[in-house]
Order: C-alpha cells, then structure tokens, then sequence
C-alpha cells in the first residue's frame, strides 16, 4: 500500500515567494496532520483535519500559513509570503481514528532564502 | 494538558549493549503512547504503541517498552543496539478528551552506536 505522499521533497525559494506544499494521506484515513519540524523547536503539530474539516489550527504560526483540504485525499499547506524563519521540513502524517497511530510522509525540506 | 518527557537529548551505546530510552508522561486520563524513529531525511516511524491491552509492548526491531503507570513511564528498550539502530527516538502521548487523535511528542532523543 502506498504512505503519506508528499511533494516537493524540497523546495528552495526567495523570500517573499509564495510556498505550496502537498499531502496525500492514505486512503480511508480520517485524520490529517500538518507538522513542523526545526532544530531550535522541534516537531510542532500545525494544523490538523478530520474528515476534511479543520478542527485545531491553533498552532499555526501566523496568518502567513494556510491549510486547506478539499476532499479527503488532498491536503495543501500554504506560506504566503514566505520568510526565512519558515525554513524546515515539513511532515504530512493521517490516521484512521483516536488511538490509532498516524503514518508519516518522507516530509518536505523548506529553504526560503 | 498532555505531555511526554524524555531524559536525555543524546545516548551513547556500544553495539551489542542494552540500550534504554527513558519516557515519562503526564496524562488526566488513560493515554495512548507511542514510540517513533526518524532516521536521517525521512518521516516518523511508528515502533510500537500501548493502548491498554498489555503494559508490555513490542515493537518492530527488537524494540520494546513496558508501560508503568505508578512512575507515568513509558521508557523503550532493546536487549542489544546494532549500528542500524542510530536514529533519533520520539515518544508521544494522545488520548486527551476532545483532542481527537492529536499527539504531543517529546523532545527527541538521538541514539548514538559505536563499535
């Protein structure tokens, strides 16, 4: 069976470009989560949906991020417009349901320059 | 609120030693926890889980962790560390009412394996 997919695996670009990143979850999961990851603050949880609905976005850093989910096997996280302090990778992980664990995707290395 | 400490930001181990990566949670309610490895340029992946059935759990790689509920631990252990096992470990806990299955991880412990 195919995991999380996530595109790009990297993305460089200048400061104030508009960033996209993409999630497949795997099918039949209810949930999505959107993670960040840096040295200085390690994996943070961003946003998450279940059955394509936001239900906790309180960590989302600022109104510069955005996350949609338009059906139940594609997720986007936006950056607009992006800063250097965004650079990180960035993790899509979905589960079936509460106590169920959440599959990781390979993540997407974010370089804003 | 939830949350896991783990002691220990780096562990040092020979190959062939026991390794033991300590855990410990807080929790008002009966938590799922979780074990993770990342190794280097990819995601989490999932070792092992408690979710009430047995307070020992095993996991793949040889891997196993005993949940402890009068120390709120969780801590994983592998009888002998190969050099395939270097990687950074991250505990979770989920479970929090009305928290969906959102987890809170530590803070990572990076496993080291020398000769």
């Amino acid at each position: 069976d195919a995991g999380v997919i996530q595109s790009p695996r990297h993305e460089v670009t200048e400061m104030g470009q508009e960033v996209t990143l993409r999630c497949k979850p795997i099918s039949g999961h209810d949930y999505l989560f959107w993670y960040r990851q840096t040295m200085m603050r390690g994996l943070e949880l961003l946003i998450y949906f279940n059955n394509n609905v936001p239900i906790d976005d309180s960590g989302m850093p600022e109104d510069r991020f955005s996350a949609k989910m338009p059906n139940a096997s594609f997720s986007t996280l936006k950056i607009q417009p992006s800063e250097p302090r965004d650079s990180a990778v960035y993790f899509c992980a979905s589960s079936l349901g509460e106590g169920y664990s959440q599959h990781f995707g390979d993540g997407t290395r974010l370089s804003i320059l | 609120a939830q949350s896991v400490t783990q002691l220990g930001s780096h562990v040092s181990v020979s190959e062939g030693a026991l390794v033991l990566l300590r855990c410990n949670y807080s929790s008002s309610v009966p938590p799922y926890l979780f074990w993770y490895v990342q190794y280097p340029n990819q995601g989490l992946q999932l070792l092992l889980k408690y979710t009430s059935a047995a307070t020992l759990v095993k996991g793949i790689n040889g891997f196993e962790a005993e949940f402890k509920k009068s120390e709120t631990s969780f801590h994983l252990t592998k009888p002998s560390a190969h050099m395939s096992d270097a990687a950074e470990y991250f505990c979770a806990v989920s479970g929090a009412p009305g928290g969906g299955n959102k987890l809170t991880f530590g803070t990572g412990t990076q496993l080291k394996v020398e000769l």
